[in-house]
């Protein structure tokens, strides 16, 4: 099976820390995605990355940059945190084409105190 | 832009009972579409996906799916819920074109299963 791993299912960071979120699939995807989930928002695109190094803004990225150095990982940064990113972050990767579904990891939930 | 509205914020339904989940999407072609469910803090698993051919997909855990062009939606059906199946529910329209493909989420439904 496609594994996506999360490197932290839980983590508490302090106003103004630079976070950094880590994303490996073991797949081989060229796609990866960065999504956070809020109650009553779904899922909102923040970043996606189709090929190592390349990298598209999605929905919401303001706040945020993402670093694909190599094809299996994909990290998302916070540069300064703030307590309105306390949210659930979500990573997932697929193949190129439109007709792939995505495989997710299990989330990370991030609390900005 | 593509987008999708899930008009159920929340489902209740007793164990046993039929299941249906509203989906609606907004796209100008002809649309890849996907279900997801995700249990309580897990990631996202895929159910089940239509982008051509039969209407009426069939998915993992017992659940279909039918695609209805002319009311442009995609609901999810399961003839006999298990307590199993409490968990929220995603669906999805794929972009083309450009690098990638992309989801557009719903905003999801809740369901639960009364015992």
């Amino acid at each position: 099976d496609v594994k996506v791993t999360q490197s932290s299912r839980y983590l508490v960071k302090r106003t103004g820390e630079k976070v950094f979120l880590e994303c490996v699939q073991d797949m081989d995807h060229e796609n990866m995605f960065w999504y956070r989930q809020d109650p009553g928002l779904g899922l909102r695109l923040i970043y996606f990355s189709y090929d190592v190094k390349m990298k598209e803004k999605g929905d919401i990225p303001e706040g945020y940059s993402v670093s694909r150095e190599k094809k299996e990982r994909f990290s998302l940064i916070l540069e300064s945190a703030s307590t309105n990113q306390t949210s659930m972050y979500l990573c997932a990767s697929s193949w190129t084409g439109v007709g792939y579904g995505y495989t997710f990891g299990s989330g990370t939930r991030l609390t900005v105190v | 832009a593509q987008s999708v509205t899930q008009p159920d914020i929340h489902i209740t339904v007793s164990e046993g009972a039929s299941l249906e989940l509203r989906c609606n999407y907004s796209y100008g072609a002809t649309p890849y579409l996907f279900w997801y469910v995700q249990s309580p803090g897990q990631g996202l698993q895929l159910l089940l996906k239509y982008f051509s051919g039969d209407t009426l997909v069939q998915g993992i855990k017992g659940f279909e799916a039918e695609f209805k062009r002319s009311q442009s939606s995609f609901n999810l059906r399961k003839p006999s819920v298990h307590w199993s199946d409490a968990a929220e529910y995603f669906c999805a329209v794929a972009s083309r074109g450009g690098g990638g493909n992309k989801l557009t989420f719903g905003t999801g439904t809740q369901l639960k299963v009364e015992l």
